[in-house]
């Protein structure tokens, strides 16, 4: 059972250029969720999704778009990648609104 | 709005000590839930427990123990005779049950313990 599975593991990208980072659960969770980890600040909302079709704004969306085509997958999106956006991106899944979250591994990305 | 605070940036015991880490919660719903997060040093994020705000019981899982304190606002975490493995990041986290709120998560403690 794969659970959450996130590609690719690590990146490195030059300001400006454009990547999506893709986000898999064999789960058939309804719900899904990016989130984005920095030192000393915890784990903040990028963007979410309450069902196939549906996107969300979370806490720091700046910079960032998503898409959910199918259930199953939920694409983030740097369409002109920034220094800024340096961070590791966590993407996670949950069957109930109330249940716990299943994490992905993680992508490291780099931006110079 | 909601916020979760883990004053505590960063522990050191050594083994087999008891450590506490500290989780007080922000939030004027009634009904809401409480998580528990650890991140170990290879990254990945592993869901410890989930506690409903109707459910003030103490919990126990071997040497992991919650207290949540509704009068406090707090939902703290002891681990008994804490060893090398349970060195990690970990995390609380709130949801509210209404709307379709995600997770907010406090910025988190840094657990080392040494040998």
């Amino acid at each position: 059972n794969a659970g959450v599975t996130q590609t690719p593991k690590f990146r490195v990208l030059k300001t400006g250029q454009s990547m999506t980072l893709l986000c898999a659960q064999d789960m058939n969770h309804e719900y899904m969720y990016w989130y984005r980890q920095d030192p000393g600040m915890g784990l903040r909302l990028i963007h979410y999704s309450v069902g196939e079709g549906t996107t969300a704004k979370g806490e720091v969306p700046d910079g960032y778009n998503v898409s959910r085509l199918k259930k199953q997958n939920f694409l983030l999106g740097l369409e002109s990648a920034a220094p800024s956006q340096t961070s590791v991106y966590f993407c996670a899944s949950t069957l109930g609104l109330f249940g716990g979250y299943t994490f992905g591994s993680g992508t490291r990305l780099t931006v110079v | 709005a909601q916020k979760v605070t883990q004053a505590q940036t960063e522990i050191s015991v050594v083994e087999k000590e008891d450590v506490t880490l500290d989780c007080v919660y922000e939030t004027r719903d009634t009904t809401y839930y409480l998580f528990w997060y650890k991140q170990p040093p290879s990254g990945e994020l592993v869901f410890l427990i989930r506690r409903n705000s109707f459910d003030e019981q103490n919990e126990i899982s071997g040497r992991y123990s919650w207290n949540f304190q509704k009068s406090t606002s707090s939902f703290n975490f002891t681990i008994t005779a804490s060893q090398v493995v349970d060195s990690a990041v970990y995390f609380c986290a709130l949801r509210l049950r209404s709307g379709n709120t995600p997770l907010v998560f406090g910025k988190g403690t840094r657990l080392s313990v040494i040998a």
